[in-house]
């Protein structure tokens, strides 16, 4: 079966410090994977996703960045945060397109605080 | 622009319907999506209906599409105290996207 993995699960980090979010899935081969960010009081934001290796969408202009080295694992990184990128990480991950049904498989989330 | 819009906050006695409304801007969508979640989890898919039906029933849940007015709404029957969680509306867009909704935050009381 298909489990997706999220690490770290909460993290508290001063303003202008890295962030390194990663996520890596397990038991499917080629998934699309996706960033999403869950801000207090507010929706669920799409922040990229990728169809293959080094193949990533950006879809809101911001201060983080993604990377997918390996076809199952996708990593979400800044290099200075700024208070406003705290919030409710959360790593997905869907059958690539032509099986595509929308249906999303989310891991647990990692809630980022900047301070 | 892509755009899902849904009410923020539902509260509901224990044993009554819960109705969750939610509108989207994106007439092509194939697909139409709610999902769950529980406190402090990721998302989970509670049901989807296809652009091409009207109406969807999977046991004490019901999803009703308006296509011509854009609107989508899950009714909860006999809504229990485990129901309580955020309910998120989800439209797809091209073949691998999902936008979804701020969430609505459905609160069951005795």
């Amino acid at each position: 079966s298909q489990t997706i993995h999220q690490w770290p699960a909460t993290l508290v980090q001063p303003v202008g410090s890295p962030l390194s979010l990663e996520c890596t899935v397990e038991g499917t081969s080629n998934p699309n994977l996706y960033w999403y960010r869950q801000a207090a009081g507010r929706g669920l934001q799409l922040l990229f996703y990728s169809i293959g290796i080094d193949q990533i969408s950006s879809e809101v202009p911001q201060n983080l960045s993604a990377s997918r080295p390996q076809d199952r694992q996708f990593i979400l990184s800044s290099k200075k945060l700024l208070l406003s990128d705290s919030g409710f990480y959360l790593c997905a991950w869907s059958v690539r397109a032509g099986g595509f049904t929308g249906e999303l498989f989310f891991g647990e989330g990692s809630r980022l605080t900047v301070l | 622009g892509e755009d899902v819009e849904q009410s923020l906050f539902l509260s509901v006695r224990e044993g009554d319907s819960s109705v969750i409304n939610c509108t989207y801007t994106d007439s092509s969508s194939t697909y139409l999506y709610w999902y769950k979640q529980e406190p402090g989890a990721g998302l989970q898919l509670l049901t989807y209906i296809f652009s091409n039906m009207d109406m969807k029933q999977d046991q004490r849940l019901t999803v009703l599409l308006n296509k011509k007015d854009k609107h989508l709404s899950l009714r909860i029957a006999d809504t229990q105290t485990g129901d309580s969680a955020i309910y998120f509306c989800a439209e797809s867009i091209g073949y691998n996207k999902l936008i979804f909704g701020a969430g609505t935050r459905l609160a069951v009381h005795p």
